[in-house]
This record gives C-alpha cells, sequence and structure tokens, in this order.
C-alpha cells in the first residue's frame, strides 16, 4: 500500500503522559499536515510542512504540542502532559507541492486520555 | 482565517431521492472550495473542487457541486443517491488569509436507507 500511513491506530494514555504519533507520507508528497478531528466536528488544522520546514501552526497547537519532520519524509507529533481535552482523532495527510487541494489522508491515530 | 458553514448536520434520505447539502463559506479573498466524503471506516478522500472557471463542478460519483459567489456558497447535489452514498460530507476551503492550508465545516452526516 502506497497511501498515507499512521502509527498507532490507537492509543489509550493516563492524563500527564506525553505520547507521540507517527506519519509516514506518500513518498513524492513534500507537503505534510496534521490535523484533528473531534466527534461531530470536521477535521481541525493544526500545522504543516513543507520539506522538513514547518510554514504554519494553528493556535490550536498549544506549547504542549510538537510536530517534527526531521528530513522531509515521516513527521512525529509529540503531546506532552495529555490532558483529557486532547482525545481525538489525529490525522496526517500530504500532497504534492503544487495547490491542488487535494490532501491525501491517513486512517488517523485516535487518542484517548484516562 | 476562513471559515466554512455546514447548514445540514444530520440528512437522511431514501434511494433515488435527490441531495442537496448546503456550504457557505466567509470572504477573505481568492478561494478554492472542496468536497471531502469519508465513507464508514474509511479515510477522508476528495469528492470534487474549485479553483476557477466554470462555477459548476463535476465530480466523482455523479456528484456536482455549483459555486455562488455572490451568496458564498458551494452547495453539494446529486440527482439520485445510492445507498452506497451513505458517509460523512465535509465541505473545505483554502486560500485567502488560510493560506494552503484547507479549513473544513462540521460535515454532514447521510443516511440512505434502501
Amino acid at each position: 500500500d502506497t497511501g498515507v500511513s499512521q502509527d498507532p491506530r490507537h492509543k489509550i494514555t493516563k492524563r500527564g503522559q506525553n505520547v507521540t504519533f507517527r506519519c509516514d507520507p506518500i513518498s513524492e508528497h513534500n507537503r505534510l499536515y496534521w490535523y484533528r478531528q473531534t466527534l461531530g466536528q470536521g477535521p481541525e488544522f493544526l500545522t504543516y510542512f513543507q520539506n522538513e520546514a514547518q510554514l504554519e501552526k494553528s493556535r490550536l497547537l498549544s506549547d504542549r504540542f510538537s510536530a517534527e519532520r526531521p528530513k522531509g519524509s515521516f513527521s512525529t507529533l509529540e503531546i506532552q502532559r495529555t490532558e483529557q481535552g486532547d482525545s481525538a482523532m489525529y490525522l496526517c495527510a500530504s500532497t504534492r507541492g503544487e495547490n491542488t487541494g487535494e490532501l491525501f489522508f491517513g486512517e488517523g491515530s485516535r487518542l484517548t486520555v484516562l | 482565517a476562513q471559515s466554512v458553514s455546514q447548514h445540514n448536520h444530520h440528512v437522511i434520505l431514501s434511494e433515488a431521492a435527490s441531495l442537496e447539502l448546503g456550504c457557505n463559506y466567509s470572504y477573505g479573498g481568492t478561494v478554492n472550495l472542496f468536497w471531502y466524503v469519508q465513507y464508514p471506516g474509511q479515510h477522508l478522500q476528495l469528492l470534487l473542487k474549485y479553483f476557477s472557471g466554470d462555477p459548476l463542478v463535476k465530480g466523482i460519483k455523479g456528484f456536482e457541486a455549483e459555486f455562488i459567489k455572490s451568496k458564498f456558497s458551494f452547495n453539494l447535489r446529486k440527482p439520485s443517491v445510492q445507498w452506497s452514498d451513505t458517509a460523512e460530507y465535509f465541505c473545505a476551503v483554502n486560500g485567502g488569509d488560510s493560506g494552503y492550508a484547507l479549513n473544513f465545516g462540521k460535515g454532514t452526516s447521510l443516511l440512505v436507507t434502501p
């Protein structure tokens, strides 16, 4: 399968713990996006990368959140000191450089904070 | 940033009925408009998009959408729905002051009954 893959698919953690999600985009895609989706809501933009550069961050991305894409390939999203409000589906998407608007989404990583 | 409003949160239709899902966006300059679909258990995928030109856009699976600039709307239509159209539908916008990042509406859940 050459689609966007995310790992883990489901993470259950206790409040206060740190969690990290990984996203492997489609290989020739240089733009990578992170979104968060909660029940009954559409995906909310968190951040995006062009190659290894993080070009935009949403106000939703508090200081406890950090994202990296060190070699311009896979990306990680880390949440420190998790809170119950962080429980959500974290979606990764990738696309080629031109603005076609066609994002290819992964199946998401579901976070449950107890 | 651009915002997107979807009027119908839950829609139930019988097979062969016509579908129209409403979408309005806030003004912020030149925008690009999209409809994404998420079938049960699957990832988000692009249904259709509008960048410029003919305001009536045709997408996959018989869907179409019409961009009406004066109404800031981009409604999704299908003349005759099928049971397999049961899914969550998201309107999205980028461009203007939101750059390349897609801003999604809250989504409309469509259930098509046999």
